[in-house]
């Protein structure tokens, strides 16, 4: 089963900020938060991954709370390209399974 | 750079026919390599995963199996199709060594519709 949980769905107005809750109560300490969308029909492509610190890329950034219990995935200027299912795994250097769930799908509305 | 290959890119077949979807990565070595099924309209689930040659750990009993001939190939096969065998099936990578630390990278995928 997965161990995180995300809101199935939610919208955003294009070119505001998408913010994509995820709760992760039962991460372990060397686990980390990854974060992945996938855009219909194709493979799920990587956006950002971190373990205690918040991360930036070119993509997204992403907030992990202090317990390390929840993350939000930041989309600072969504566009309608962004429409897409997001996924939030959590996996540690123990083991090699990567658990997807059902994921939240955005929609970005013109 | 590495890429990672699957075909065919869809497939119809009927209810008892064999299956065989084959996946390959190029321009790395010893990677670990994943098979996922996503049913329509749903996530994705975790069929087999390997980190080498010959080794396969299944997560799901089901009429499917895998196999991995070489290093950079990995293949999912059935003896016999059954309608909730279609989906879309995805190959993955990662780097290897110990697991979880890295970015999975996904392939284009395989539709597949069972009549």
């Amino acid at each position: 089963d997965a161990k995180t949980t995300q809101p199935p769905s939610m919208d955003c107005a294009e070119g505001r900020a998408a913010n994509l809750p995820c709760n992760h109560s039962t991460i372990s300490g060397n686990e980390y938060v990854y974060w992945y969308r996938q855009i219909h029909s194709q493979g799920p492509q990587y956006i950002i991954h971190g373990l205690k610190n918040n991360e930036t890329n070119e993509m997204a950034s992403l907030i992990i709370t202090e317990d390390r219990k929840s993350s939000t995935l930041i989309l600072p200027h969504a566009t309608l390209r962004d429409t897409a299912v997001y996924y939030c795994i959590v996996t540690g250097s123990g083991t090699y399974k990567y658990i997807f769930g059902t994921g939240t799908r955005l929609k970005v509305l013109a | 750079s590495q890429t990672i290959h699957q075909w065919p890119a869809t497939l119809v077949q009927p209810v008892g026919s064999p299956l065989s979807l084959e996946c390959t990565v190029e321009g790395t070595s010893n990677p670990n390599l994943y098979w996922y099924r996503q049913a329509a309209g749903r996530g994705l689930q975790l069929l087999f995963y390997s980190v080498g040659i010959g080794q396969i750990s299944s997560e799901v009993p089901q009429n499917l199996s895998a196999s991995r001939p070489q290093d950079r190939q990995f293949i999912l096969s059935s003896k016999k199709l059954l309608l909730s065998d279609s989906g879309f099936y995805l190959c993955a990578w990662t780097p290897g060594g110990t697991g979880g630390s890295y970015e999975q990278y996904f392939g284009p995928g395989t539709r597949l519709t069972v009549t």
